[in-house]
């Protein structure tokens, strides 16, 4: 069964700090990586997408992939209270439909 | 632009019942694929369309089905409800089913 995992936190940190969200999934086929913001009670929000090895930056967040140790990360650095959410690790791989596989998300908490 | 937009927000069934979720895409977007969302869960997969066609279908009993119009907005149904079917239901748009998904804001289902 293809997995994706997160650690389900919470996870705190105080107000600009850098939070590092952690992901790893089974699928060694995986060929995308996504990572998706929730606030309580809403519809998930797409932040980063990431196709290739290394790190991708946009703004506070920098997504890192290692396909060799099917590992996947999201930074925010200078934490704000705003991006207390909980975080989701979506995976797909190309070749096996294009459903996006997600993780159970890790809650972060950002303290003033 | 407007956005993904699903209807109802929200809906209250009894066990036994069937219910229909409504869904219109980003303008543009021939894709939509549809995920339950339990409480404290990630996101999983149901179905996906593209061009009217079923793409992919993940693992849900036959209770759930689905299509695409010629508008590219889609229908979720599921019949016979049960008490674990209550969830939220998630319908995401991307302009070619491999690209990017973006959430629209969820139809919360409750079955008593």
């Amino acid at each position: 069964q293809k997995e994706v995992e997160q650690n389900s936190g919470p996870l705190s940190v105080p107000e600009g700090a850098i939070a590092s969200l952690n992901c790893t999934y089974s699928d060694r086929g995986s060929q995308s990586f996504f990572w998706y913001r929730q606030y309580s009670g809403k519809s998930p929000e797409l932040i980063m997408s990431i196709y290739s090895n290394g790190d991708k930056e946009d703004g506070r967040f920098t997504a890192q992939l290692n396909k060799a140790s099917q590992y996947v990360s999201l930074l925010i650095r200078d934490s704000q209270p705003s991006d207390s959410a909980t975080y989701l690790c979506a995976v797909r791989n190309n070749n096996a439909g294009n459903m996006l596989t997600f993780g159970g998300g890790t809650r972060l908490m950002v303290k003033p | 632009d407007a956005g993904v937009t699903q209807s109802p927000t929200h809906l209250i069934k009894t066990r036994g019942q069937q219910v229909t979720l409504r869904c219109s895409p980003i303008s543009g977007h021939k894709s939509v694929s549809w995920y339950q969302q339990v409480l404290g869960q990630g996101p999983q997969f149901i179905f996906q369309y593209y061009e009217k066609e079923e793409r992919g279908r993940g693992n849900f009993p036959d209770r759930f089905s689905a299509r695409q119009f010629p508008n590219y907005s889609s229908e979720l149904n599921v019949n016979a409800l049960l008490l674990g079917d209550s969830a939220l239901y998630l319908c995401a748009s991307s302009s070619d089913g491999v690209g990017e998904q973006f959430f629209g804001p969820g139809t919360r289902l409750t079955v008593l």
